[in-house]
């Protein structure tokens, strides 16, 4: 079976520190995985994916994430946090028939 | 503006009284689900569809009912409602098959009381 697990439910840094949103995942075969933002009343955005290419993901707003399959890690990073970004972020795995999400990440910027 | 629509965006009901949150995309996606979402759930699917007149169940699809008559179009049924449907409700789209990104709708808030 595959599920995903955030291991934090609630990050919170100072604008302008760097961010680090953890997301393990569990998946029997290689895995395409997901990074999503929702704003506050808002659906989800992608962020950005991984599709067994570049282990090193780029993706909007300036936020990365790197594929380590020996940690089965995804973990969402960006070096400077803006007040913007402030928003739940999900971590999901699975691909268009469907997609298994982590709990998500609230994360809280301090001005 | 390529995008998933849903209507409506609240909706507040009572036990037992039918409802359709309807669901639509312009970008001729083969592939559409409905997820619901639920704090410290994360987002579950709850029915989806491969194309048209072809649906299958998700993780959590009991109490709910969805067809497929169009391509563009993917209505959530909840024929008799009850409180633990209270809920955020997404669709979403997705191209075609494999690792493809879905696209989400901007939600469904129902409350069922």
């Amino acid at each position: 079976a595959q599920s995903v697990t955030q291991l934090d439910s609630h990050v919170s840094v100072s604008e302008g520190t760097p961010v680090l949103l953890r997301c393990n995942y569990s998946s029997s075969y290689s895995p395409s995985l997901f990074w999503y933002v929702q704003h506050p009343n808002k659906g989800l955005q992608l962020l950005l994916k991984y599709t067994s290419a570049a282990t090193l993901v780029k993706g909007i707003n300036g936020f990365e994430a790197e594929f380590k399959k020996s940690e089965t890690s995804f973990h969402l990073t960006k070096p400077s946090a803006h007040m913007s970004d402030a928003a739940e972020y999900f971590c999901a795995l699975g691909g268009a028939q469907k997609l298994v999400f982590g709990q998500g990440t609230r994360l809280t910027i301090n001005p | 503006e390529a995008q998933v629509t849903q209507n409506p965006r609240y909706l507040i009901t009572v036990t037992g009284k039918k409802l359709t949150v309807t669901c639509s995309q312009n970008m001729n996606h083969e592939y559409m689900s409905w997820y619901r979402q639920d704090p410290g759930l994360g987002l579950r699917q709850i029915y989806y569809s491969m194309n048209v007149e072809v649906t299958d169940k998700g993780d959590v699809p009991e109490g709910y009912k969805v067809s497929r008559k169009e391509k563009r179009n993917f209505p959530l049924i909840l024929e008799s409602p009850s409180p633990n449907q209270t809920s955020l409700y997404f669709c979403a789209s997705s191209l075609g098959t494999g690792a493809y990104e879905q696209y989400f709708g901007p939600g469904t808030r129902l409350t069922v009381t």
